[in-house]
């Protein structure tokens, strides 16, 4: 079936270095992603989305890479800060009849060392 | 604007029990998804509702189920709790059903 996955449970980084959270997904078909942040106790936060029929979105400290033929989405954070400090989640957008399915990958705790 | 608000942020509930939580959602989003979290499998889909009506399920059993109000309020409920169904339980709206979701703080649910 369709699955999106990531295979880093958690990543260390010292504060001011880059960052770069991975995801892999199966659905060749997903229409667009969105990469998500959950601090403690909050919900998922909307951090950026990429359609797929793009390779690379910049937003403010983050660039979002698509790389169609692998199957492979990053998340890379510029100047890692502790506030950046969550999980990070893929989310995989299936656009069908009107509606859309989306299906999360399992998550990756990004831990910034002071 | 508001965000999504859910209620309760907290609840402890014994086996056997049933439990409705709460859902507002953005104001002029119509559509409403659940989704169940848990350390173990992640975020899961529980169900979407749009102008009142469930568009999509999720593989859930018939405990949970949900409903949404004319002012796009939504409501889900578990019946007959069990232990597993203890998990952070959060809402998401968005303004139409292909647009992007934005999530609520969640109801941690506790099952003793």
């Amino acid at each position: 079936g369709e699955s999106v996955g990531l295979h880093l449970p958690t990543l260390s980084v010292q504060e001011g270095d880059n960052s770069i959270i991975n995801c892999a997904y199966s659905n060749s078909a997903s229409d667009y992603f969105i990469w998500y942040k959950q601090e403690s106790g909050k919900g998922p936060q909307f951090i950026i989305d990429i359609r797929s029929n793009m390779d690379k979105r910049q937003g403010q400290r983050v660039t979002v890479l698509l790389n169609k033929t692998v199957k492979h989405l990053s998340l890379q954070i510029a100047a890692t800060q502790p506030g950046d400090s969550a999980v990070y989640f893929c989310a995989e957008i299936l656009l069908s009849g009107g509606y859309q399915k989306v299906t999360f990958g399992t998550g990756t705790k990004l831990q910034v060392i002071p | 604007k508001a965000g999504v608000t859910q209620t309760p942020r907290y609840l402890i509930k014994t086996r056997g029990q049933q439990v409705t939580l709460s859902c507002s959602p953005i104001s002029g989003h119509r559509s409403v998804s659940w989704y169940q979290q848990t350390p173990g499998q992640g975020l899961q889909f529980l169900f979407e509702y749009f102008s009142e009506t469930q568009r999509n399920k999720g593989n859930f059993p018939g405990r949970f189920s949900g409903r949404q109000f004319s002012n796009s309020r939504s409501e889900m409920n578990v019946s007959t709790l069990e232990l597993g169904d203890s998990a952070l339980y959060l809402c998401a709206s968005n303004p139409l059903a292909q647009e992007t979701q934005y999530f609520g703080p969640g109801t941690r649910l506790l099952v003793l």
